[in-house]
């Protein structure tokens, strides 16, 4: 598998404070995209970075790309109780037709009151 | 319209029973893909379609057959499957561009193979 590891495995914080996840994948990569799933659910997509760029914010995202650690970190700063949910990485490789995403292990964030 | 809808929501059958599910989206998406997703795991590839035709098969097994029949349209037929297969299956949906390709998934379809 081709999977990339995020940690932590599971993350409890408490509103208002900031959650960092990480993120490590195993061969070169077109672009990295992080994105949220509550429980059971459809995944949404929250930011996507290029495989040429090293940071990109989104509202309360920051993400970052370091292609020689072959790694991303997705930081969300003041954390509110809706952003309870797992959070998954995913690279994107391959072009035109065999473009597809990977997606990594997945981080369990709760945010308690 | 940014949604992609899935039916049903729930599906319950038996390991001699044959069932589609379905999934729909109107944002003139090109590329259309399915997803197995067991619990506490991450989504995994099964199928990509581009331009209406299988581009990927990631080695699923027989009794998963999917159909594009156009473009707003993809189907995943089962047949006589095991309660192993029993997840969440995800369609998603994304533009057709060489990459950076942003996807929107679909609610899920939870399978529950008895």
């Amino acid at each position: 598998s081709q999977q990339g590891e995020e940690d932590p495995q599971a993350l409890s914080i408490q509103e208002g404070e900031n959650a960092t996840m990480n993120c490590s994948y195993k061969t070169s990569i077109n672009n990295l995209q992080w994105y949220r799933q509550n429980s059971g659910r459809g995944l949404v997509h929250l930011i996507l970075i290029r495989s040429n760029e090293r940071e990109k914010h989104s509202g309360r995202l920051r993400v970052t790309l370091d292609t020689s650690k072959k790694s991303s970190s997705l930081l969300i700063t003041a954390s509110r109780a809706a952003d309870t949910a797992s959070y998954f990485c995913a690279t994107e490789g391959g072009t035109g037709t065999a473009s597809k995403l990977t997606f990594g292990t997945g981080t369990r964030l709760q945010v308690t009151l | 319209d940014t949604e992609v809808t899935q039916t049903p929501k729930h599906l319950v059958m038996g390991m001699t029973n044959k069932k589609s599910l379905k999934c729909e989206q109107h944002m003139g998406h090109r590329a259309m893909y399915w997803y197995k997703q067991k619990a506490k795991k991450p989504p995994e590839l099964m199928f990509v379609y581009s331009y209406e035709k299988l581009s990927i098969n990631e080695s699923v097994p027989s009794r998963f057959s999917p159909e594009c029949p156009n473009s707003s349209l993809l189907n995943l037929h089962l047949h006589a499957l095991q309660p192993e297969d029993s997840a969440l299956y995800l369609c998603a949906s994304s533009h057709k561009t060489p990459f950076y390709n942003e996807q929107f998934f679909g609610p899920g379809t939870r399978l529950t193979v008895l």
